[in-house]
């Protein structure tokens, strides 16, 4: 089945700087990347997602970037706010149904 | 918009009991999914319903049993419940294949 990894697990940022994350998955077929994001306690919310068919896709202060041929997304964060703290989760599925999420990468904003 | 919506919040439950975890979504939508949350192992899925009438097991349906009750619900029962089963668990649903999954509030169940 498809296999889903994160790094890095943990990100500190500065206030006001850019966070990337990575993902990789490993079933070429997969055609929808979404991620989420889950604060303390709280149900994971999905933040932005994109298909096979677009290698870029941006909403206000985040985008996700997809290279197929290297089998890997990424989530891009800018101006980063406290706010922004949380875990945040990628995953990856093809039409089967079913997603595969990564571990998730522990995020942390320093004012 | 209630969205998807899980009971209980909060259980505790003694080894060898057994109880039912209730999910509803009030979207429409065809697909649904129960998934665990334990530190550092991300969200694994347990049983998923790609329509109303099918169930499938997921990665970890072991000591779980599921029911799709009709279009809007989507039941996980533990039979005899052990404390490697302490997690929270996530029901979520979506629209179809590949599509954006929605999930509800999370049951945190504790087995001591």
């Amino acid at each position: 089945g498809e296999n889903v990894e994160q790094h890095p697990s943990t990100l500190s940022v500065q206030e006001g700087d850019s966070a990337v994350i990575k993902c990789t998955y490993s079933d070429s077929a997969s055609n929808y990347f979404p991620w989420y994001k889950q604060e303390l306690g709280k149900r994971p919310q999905l933040i932005i997602d994109i298909r096979s068919n677009v290698g870029e896709k941006k909403d206000q202060r985040i985008a996700v970037t997809l290279n197929k041929t290297a089998k890997h997304f990424s989530l891009h964060i800018t101006e980063t706010q406290p706010e922004d703290s949380a875990v945040y989760f990628c995953a990856a599925s093809k039409g089967n149904n079913r997603l595969a999420f990564g571990k998730g990468n522990q995020v942390v904003v320093i004012p | 918009n209630a969205g998807v919506t899980q009971t209980p919040k909060f259980q505790v439950l003694k080894t060898g009991q057994s109880m039912t975890l209730q999910c509803a979504q009030d979207m429409n939508h065809n697909s649904m999914y129960w998934y665990r949350q334990d530190p550092g192992m991300g969200l694994r899925l347990i049983y998923y319903s790609a329509s109303e009438g099918t169930t499938d097991k997921g990665e970890v349906p072991n000591g779980y049993n599921v029911s799709r009750l009709n279009k809007r619900e989507f039941s996980l029962r533990l039979e005899s419940a052990a404390p490697s089963q302490t997690s929270v668990y996530f029901c979520a649903s979506s629209e179809g294949t590949a599509t954006r999954a929605f999930f509800g509030q999370g049951t945190r169940l504790t087995v001591v």
